[in-house]
């Protein structure tokens, strides 16, 4: 079975630093995505960054960045120039394929990360 | 587009009730999945709804149901209603084939008395 680990249950950063946020997962699958969302207290959760696992180069969208290592099956989630409103709970999530063709979520159990002025 | 809309936002249930929560997917989307996020925990898959049908289940016993309407809107029902039910359930909507990202509702936060 699929499971996703986060081992930083809380961590703090200075505003305008930079942040890595880890994650590892285990599965047997060759082809998957993984993601990274963002929960704030307003509850929705909001992608952050995608990674499909064929692709070798790292994902970036603007201040964030992932470093994908897929034989160490890490994941791992950069955030540079820290900002207020990136305080949030960060979930790292593996996406399994179904043979429909359908896919669920697997979820880490989150980082509480909060960003100080 | 609303994105994925989902009501009420807060339920407060007694045990042994019945409740209903309901979810409307984004525009274009077909599949809907159910999440269940207890308090300090990440979300975990109840189910998944696609042309009305039960597609795919998580470990969730037999008193969570669901249901898919015609214009793809979902409905999650829980029977019997336990203190370990409170928790925020997430909709999630998606595209069957194609792009696999989904997309979440803001969630209904259910709470048992």
């Amino acid at each position: 079975a699929q499971t996703v680990t986060q081992s930083q249950p809380e961590m703090s950063v200075q505003e305008a630093e930079t942040v890595t946020l880890s994650c590892t997962y285990d599965t047997s699958e060759s082809n998957y995505y993984l993601f990274w969302y963002k929960q704030p207290p307003s509850r929705q959760m909001i992608l952050v960054i995608r990674q499909e696992a064929y692709k070798q180069q790292n994902a970036t969208e603007n201040r964030f960045s992932v470093n994908f290592q897929k034989a160490a099956k890490s994941f791992s989630l950069k955030i540079s120039d820290s900002q207020l409103g990136d305080t949030a709970m960060y979930f790292c999530a593996f996406m399994k394929p179904f043979t429909s063709g359908t896919y669920k979520y697997i979820f880490g159990t989150g980082t509480r990360l909060k960003v100080l002025a | 587009d609303a994105g994925v809309t989902q009501s009420p936002t807060h339920l407060i249930k007694t045990r042994g009730q019945q409740v209903t929560l309901r979810c409307s997917p984004k525009s274009g989307h077909d599949t809907v999945s159910w999440y269940q996020q207890a308090l300090g925990q990440g979300p975990q898959f109840i189910f998944q709804y696609y042309e009305e049908e039960e597609r795919q289940r998580g470990n969730f016993p037999d008193r969570f149901s669901g249901h898919q309407f015609p214009n793809y809107s979902s409905e999650l029902n829980v029977n019997a209603l336990l203190l370990g039910d409170s928790a925020l359930y997430l909709c999630a909507s998606s595209y069957t084939t194609g792009n696999p990202e989904a997309f979440f509702g803001q969630g209904t936060r259910l709470t048992v008395v």
